[in-house]
């Protein structure tokens, strides 16, 4: 099966840039997502990306898409203590079902 | 975005009790939802598929008997947890795809069991 694998943790200091990745290994997703998950909350989409583009950018977050390395990340510029939550990456498998990363918790301090 | 909601947001049961959670699409038809279950400082892992007039999917190792999954109107799919035991304790999120976005899922808010 489809095994998508994330980082555990990634601490980093308010106003300096995150970078949260994700690597697959099954590489037919037409789509690939990123969802943030605040404690206790659900799912917000952050942003995805079209799988025959390489970047994509959406105000602070910039998507990276390496198809041959299998390989997707998230960056976040000018990051804020807001942006303190978990971090799933996610691929679409068997058409429609969504198969999610092992979560980054990313924890950022002033 | 399109909106999904989930009912009720926490429950707490005794061990043998049975527990409905509803989930619901407000400003679009659903007629395929799914059931997520996320054990605490993990990830989320599909339960099942439910589908609008027809019996629902279950991924491998979830038992259809235990999680009772209905989807009787093209907005509302309930699962129910039965026979609940402290290992179910859990926090079970809903969504589905809309008709506008193809590409994209919305979940729901998630509803937190926690079986005594």
């Amino acid at each position: 099966g489809e095994d998508v694998e994330q980082s555990l943790f990634l601490s980093v200091r308010e106003g300096d840039s995150s970078v949260i990745n994700c690597t697959y290994t099954d590489s037919s997703s037409t789509y690939l997502y990123w969802y943030k998950q605040e404690p206790g909350a659900g799912l917000q989409l952050l942003t995805y990306i079209f799988s025959n583009m390489d970047m994509k950018q959406d105000q602070r977050l910039t998507v990276l898409l390496n198809k041959k390395d299998k390989h997707l990340s998230l960056r976040i510029a000018d990051t804020q203590t807001g942006d303190s939550a978990i971090y799933f990456c996610a691929l679409v498998y068997n058409t429609d079902k969504l198969i999610f990363g092992t979560g980054t918790r990313l924890q950022v301090f002033p | 975005g399109a909106v999904v909601s989930q009912h009720p947001s926490w429950v707490i049961c005794k061990s043998g009790t049975s527990v409905k959670i509803e989930c619901r699409s407000l400003d679009f038809q659903a007629t395929t939802m799914f059931w997520y279950r996320q054990f605490p400082k993990q990830s989320l892992m599909l339960m099942a598929t439910s589908n609008e007039g027809s019996k629902a999917t279950y991924e491998q190792g979830v038992e259809k008997d235990k999680f009772l999954i209905n989807h009787a109107s093209l907005t509302l799919s309930t699962l129910t947890v039965t026979s609940a035991h402290p290992e179910d304790s859990s926090f079970y999120i809903c969504s589905s795809w809309t008709e506008e976005s193809a590409e994209t899922q919305y979940f729901g808010p998630g509803t937190r069991l926690l079986v005594l």
